[in-house]
């Protein structure tokens, strides 16, 4: 099984910073590498897919590169509304998924 | 627009079946895309539980294999889970979820709202 190795589980940030997760994938998995965001309460929702490739309706400051092991997430100027926690999820070529352990991002 | 929608019994019993069905409105199931569930107990994070292709085909979580059953009822446009003897471990919020539209599992890009299934006596 590929796991998953997110990193850091938590951080704090003020407004308008950039904020960076990384996701570490424990084998080769190309490009197949999606990201979510998940507000309490609510289902997650996809922001970035095959790595790099920005889900419709998804504002700009969301953007994630990287390819084979190792992936990285931004937050090009955090706002107010991004407040939540943040999966990474991989998808390999036997149609297994695993996800990454969850980013809760706060305003410092 | 797709829509998903979870239904199933809030409380089950240890030992017992959880079943749970995912009505979809706006996209024949039958037509395109994988379809999955995926869960997360309180307070932590998501676990894959399995997915269903359009054509039938079906991939399931290596640690749960053995007590999933993915299935479709075209008929309805539903999907649905049974997962056999269970324990309070399998409380969570269970989601179901659109997948890749073709090759692989792909992205999950339309989601339920979830549903919660407590398992106790």
């Amino acid at each position: 099984d590929i796991q998953m190795t997110q990193s850091p589980s938590s951080l704090s940030a003020s407004v308008g910073d950039r904020v960076t997760i990384t996701c570490q994938a424990s084998q080769d998995i190309n490009n197949y590498l999606n990201w979510y965001q998940q507000k309490p309460g609510k289902a997650p929702k996809l922001l970035i897919y095959d790595a790099s490739k920005l889900e419709t309706g998804v504002p700009s400051r969301f953007s994630g590169s990287g390819s084979g092991t190792d992936f990285t997430f931004t937050i090009s100027s955090l706002q107010p509304e991004d407040i939540a926690t943040y999966y990474c999820q991989q998808y390999d070529i036997l149609n297994s998924l695993t996800f990454g352990g969850g980013t809760k991002v706060e305003i410092k | 627009q797709v829509q998903l929608q979870e239904s199933g019994p809030g409380l089950v019993k240890p030992s017992e079946t959880l079943s749970l069905t995912c009505a979809v409105s706006g996209y024949s199931i039958s037509y395109a895309y994988y379809w999955g569930w995926i869960r997360q107990p309180p307070g932590k994070g998501l676990e894959w539980i399995g997915s269903m292709y359009h054509s039938g085909s079906t991939y399931n979580n290596p640690s749960l294999k053995s007590r999933v059953t993915i299935s479709v009822d075209t008929s309805k446009n539903q999907l649905s889970l049974n997962l056999t003897s269970v324990t309070a471990a399998d409380t969570a919020v269970y989601y179901c979820a659109r997948g890749g539209y073709s090759g692989y599992a792909g992205e999950l890009d339309y989601w339920g709202q979830g549903t919660l299934v407590t398992v106790s006596s």
